[in-house]
This record gives C-alpha cells, structure tokens and sequence, in this order.
C-alpha cells in the first residue's frame, strides 16, 4: 500500500538551532513531493516541494529539504530555527500520473521552538 | 487577491440537520479538494472534482455530498447521514499541470449542537 510515514508526533528544538521534521514515503513509480505548515486553526500553507532534478529543494521562509530516493525520504530542514515556526507541518506525496491526481498525506509533526 | 474562501469559518448542526459548507476560489483552478480534519489523524479526503460537472468520492465520502456546477465553487453538503461531523473541513484547489501544490482555505469548523 502506498503511504507516507513522519515518525515523530512531536519535534521539540531550541530557537537557533537547526530543525528537522522527518518524513518517508512507500509508492510506486517516481513521485511529487511536498511540504506544508498549518497554523492553529488556519488552512495548509505550501513551503516547498521537489518534482525532479537537484536533491536539495529550498522553499518558504528559509526552508528547505533533501529528497533521498534511496532512503525514500525528503527531510524538512532549517539552519536556524524562530519561535516563529512553531506550527503543525505536514508532508504529502502525489504520484507522476498526469493531471488527475490525490496527494497522499502524512499525519503531520508538531514543531515547537522553545525561546 | 487570488485565493480560497471558505465560509463560514464556525457551523453548529443539529440532530437530524444538513448543513452546506461553501468554498469559492478565484484563481481559475480546475481541480478542487475537501478533506476533514481531525486531531492526529491528518488530512482525509472527502470528495475531490478535477472538472466542472464532474467529481470522485474520496476516501470518506459516506455522510457527504458534493456539486459542481461553476468552476469558482465546490460546496460541501453534511448530509443527517454523517454521525460523527464535528471536526475541521478544510477546501483545496490546485491548477494545471500536475505538479503544482495544492492552495488551502482557511477552514470550517463544524460542531454538533
């Protein structure tokens, strides 16, 4: 079955510190990955996302993350993290199958930057 | 500026009550999503239409129904049927070609009187 795992419920860092939010999917073929940030009680807000060429994808808000199709993993990353971006983030998959297409999504990892 | 409006952003259903959740977008996407929102368990796709007139049920389509009739406007109907509706309805759209990102509203949320 195809699905996208983030392992960890809940990542904890300190302002200024680096940040990763873990993400690793299971589909077939070649596939659109994303990232989005939600906001309590807002919509999904898009960061960044990779559909081919170079590994590393840079994005919103100094944002960025690495594609390992050997690992069939894209890590969120950010070099130094704000308050700021404490948030829910969520990762999603889409298969390469032209334009009708689902997203399958992850159950999202709550980030909180402590001051 | 371009985006999804979803209203209204709280709804309150009686028993035995259907309710419609609106959500317009203007930024001539074809494709547009709902999906329900509950704690820990991510998004869940409700119905999704990548054209006018036409639309799929998702994953967890039983309790709901759908139209579209404009390509603007994709209304969500919680029909007495759903006896669990309480949660956060989230509205997507996403233009053309595949790879785009989805665009969100900023949500609905619906609870039970």
């Amino acid at each position: 079955a195809q699905s996208v795992a983030q392992p960890e419920d809940q990542v904890n860092v300190a302002e200024g510190n680096p940040l990763t939010v873990k993400c690793t999917y299971s589909v077939s073929g070649n596939p659109y990955l994303f990232w989005y940030v939600q906001y309590p009680n807002r919509g999904l807000q898009f960061l960044l996302k990779y559909i081919t060429g170079d590994n590393l994808v840079k994005g919103s808000y100094g944002f960025e993350a690495e594609f390992n199709k050997s690992q069939t993993s894209f890590h969120l990353k950010k070099p130094s993290a704000l308050v700021s971006d404490s948030a829910l983030y969520f990762c999603a998959v889409s298969l390469n199958a032209g334009n009708n297409r689902k997203l399958i999504w992850g159950l999202g990892t709550s980030l909180a930057v402590n001051p | 500026d371009g985006g999804i409006t979803q209203s209204p952003k709280y709804l309150f259903r009686k028993e035995g009550q259907n309710v419609t959740l609106s959500c317009e977008q203007n930024l001539n996407h074809d494709a547009m999503y709902w999906y329900r929102q509950d704690p820990g368990q991510g998004l869940r796709l409700i119905y999704y239409s990548q054209i006018v007139n036409d639309f799929q049920k998702g994953d967890i389509a039983e309790g709901y129904s759908v139209s579209r009739e404009k390509k603007e406007s994709f209304p969500l109907t919680v029909t007495s049927a759903q006896k669990n509706p309480t949660a956060f309805y989230l509205c997507a759209s996403r233009g053309a070609p595949g790879n785009q990102p989805q665009h969100f509203g900023d949500g609905t949320r619906l609870s039970i009187l």
